[in-house]
């Protein structure tokens, strides 16, 4: 596609449910990064994707994040028994080769509240 | 450890007004460093992409200038509009060969008509 694009953008669920947020990246872009935002923070890295493995999970807060890539395309990040910490607008970014030297490209992100 | 920040948090200006964003990071071994704009509760744009062996880039009335030694990078916006409002952000890569990013904490930036 032309950018990365994040489903859905907005997101509101009760505390305890699981969410499923997911993430297209720019078609041919082999590296994929999930960041978090809370209000009024910098961002947070969470995971990265070069191909479908994920090589760095280093920044996924706890073990009910976790995340997928399938097809070397679409990504999903699962938050299972959401807190209301977990609320935060979650960003996708895709780069290609991943390298040092490449630019990232991002999504517009998903606002996820838990209520 | 890398860390990134920004001078000043947030800024206003009369529209018309030359500006000049600042980024500072601890660790120069850097390979590149990316400019993003964030509008509010939209995700980043990249706006410049500098790479390590270049001084500056331009695009438009955005120029980024990066020095190494001294661990700094400016944004000049020229000119400043009104849709210029947001939140700019710059970042570098750890030195992994992940990619993954250290992001400043931001310029919030409000120019008036």
């Amino acid at each position: 596609g032309a950018g990365v694009s994040q489903s859905p953008s907005n997101k509101v669920t009760e505390k305890g449910k699981d969410v499923e947020l997911r993430c297209d990246p720019i078609s041919g872009h082999t590296a994929l990064y999930w960041y978090r935002q809370r209000l009024g923070q910098g961002l947070e890295f969470l995971i990265y994707f070069q191909g479908n493995s994920a090589p760095d999970k280093s920044g996924l807060p706890s073990d009910r994040f976790s995340a997928e890539r399938t097809g070397e395309s679409v990504s999903t990040l699962t938050i299972q028994r959401t807190q209301q910490e977990d609320s935060a607008v979650y960003l996708c970014a895709s780069s290609w080769g991943g390298a040092l030297s490449t630019e990232a490209f991002f999504g517009q992100g998903t606002r996820l509240t838990v209520v | 450890k890398q860390e990134v920040t920004q001078i000043p948090a947030a800024l206003s200006v009369p529209e018309g007004e030359n500006l000049v964003l600042n980024c500072s990071f601890t660790d120069s071994a850097i390979y590149n460093l990316q400019w993003f704009r964030q509008d509010p509760g939209k995700g980043l744009t990249s706006l410049l992409l500098i790479q390590s062996s270049q001084r500056e880039q331009t695009s438009g009335r955005l120029n980024a200038s990066l020095d190494k030694s001294s661990g700094r990078s400016t944004l000049y916006i020229a000119a400043s509009q009104p849709g210029d409002s947001a939140t700019y952000l710059c970042a570098v890569p750890v030195l992994s060969n992940t990619g993954k990013l250290i992001f400043g904490q931001g310029t919030t930036l409000q120019v008036k008509p």
